[in-house]
């Protein structure tokens, strides 16, 4: 099965700073009809998971433009531009096609 | 705009089964993947199974093959998840989620179970 794997677990961040998360896979997330399934979920305190971003790099209509997400392959990354308060939460990166494995999470924090 | 609103908490024994429900609305229904997706208390997220309605094809995580079913009622827009055996591991929260890429979730159903 393929394995994803987030960095770091833990991201204290100041008010104004960017910040990223990294995620890995064990093998190619490019799937058989050359798209990449890779999504990306924030989890606010409290609250059910929320989509961010679909296919690497696709933002959501409700998600701010300060998110961004990049990679191919084996490696991807969400970013944020300058963290606000409101993005204090748990980060999940998803395999978007079967066995849809998620990361461990990534807790974000204002320092 | 979609919402998926999902039953209240459920308290079960040990060795039980409990059927969690997630009606949609606002939306079509019957041409979307609904996936179930859990989470233990302070833990990550897992990815239990999924139904499309249309078809009524499931696929389960291998991990719950033989123990978890996921059907749909289209009269209502009403996707279930029936888990049985429970054991007191199977204490999470219980989320539904739509389409292939999953969005929106249900709030969450928190299941507990204890002797």
């Amino acid at each position: 099965d393929v394995v994803m794997t987030q960095s770091p677990l833990s991201l204290p961040v100041t008010l104004g700073q960017p910040a990223s998360i990294s995620c890995r896979s064990s093998q190619s997330l490019v799937y058989s009809d050359g798209n990449t399934y890779l999504n990306w979920f924030q989890q606010r305190p409290g609250q059910s998971p929320r989509r961010l971003i679909y296919k690497v790099s696709n933002r959501d209509s409700g998600a701010p433009d300060r998110f961004s997400g990049s990679g191919s392959g084996t490696d991807f990354t969400l970013k944020i531009s300058r963290v606000e308060a409101e993005d204090v939460g748990v980060y999940y990166c998803m395999l978007g096609t079967h066995p849809y494995t998620f990361g461990q999470g990534t807790k974000l924090e204002i320092k | 705009q979609v919402q998926l609103v999902q039953s209240g908490a459920e308290v079960k024994k040990p060795g039980s089964s409990v059927k969690v429900s997630c009606k949609a609305s606002g939306g079509t229904f019957s041409t979307y993947t609904i996936s179930w997706v859990r989470q233990a208390p302070g833990q990550g997220l897992e990815w239990m199974g999924k139904i499309i309605p249309m078809f009524g094809t499931t696929d389960y995580a291998q991990k719950f093959q033989g123990r978890v079913t996921i059907t749909t009622d289209e009269s209502t827009s009403t996707a279930y998840m029936e888990l049985r055996s429970l054991r007191s591991e199977d204490t999470a929260f219980y989320y539904c989620a739509r389409g292939a890429t999953f969005d929106p979730w249900g709030q969450g159903t928190l299941v507990t179970v204890s002797s």
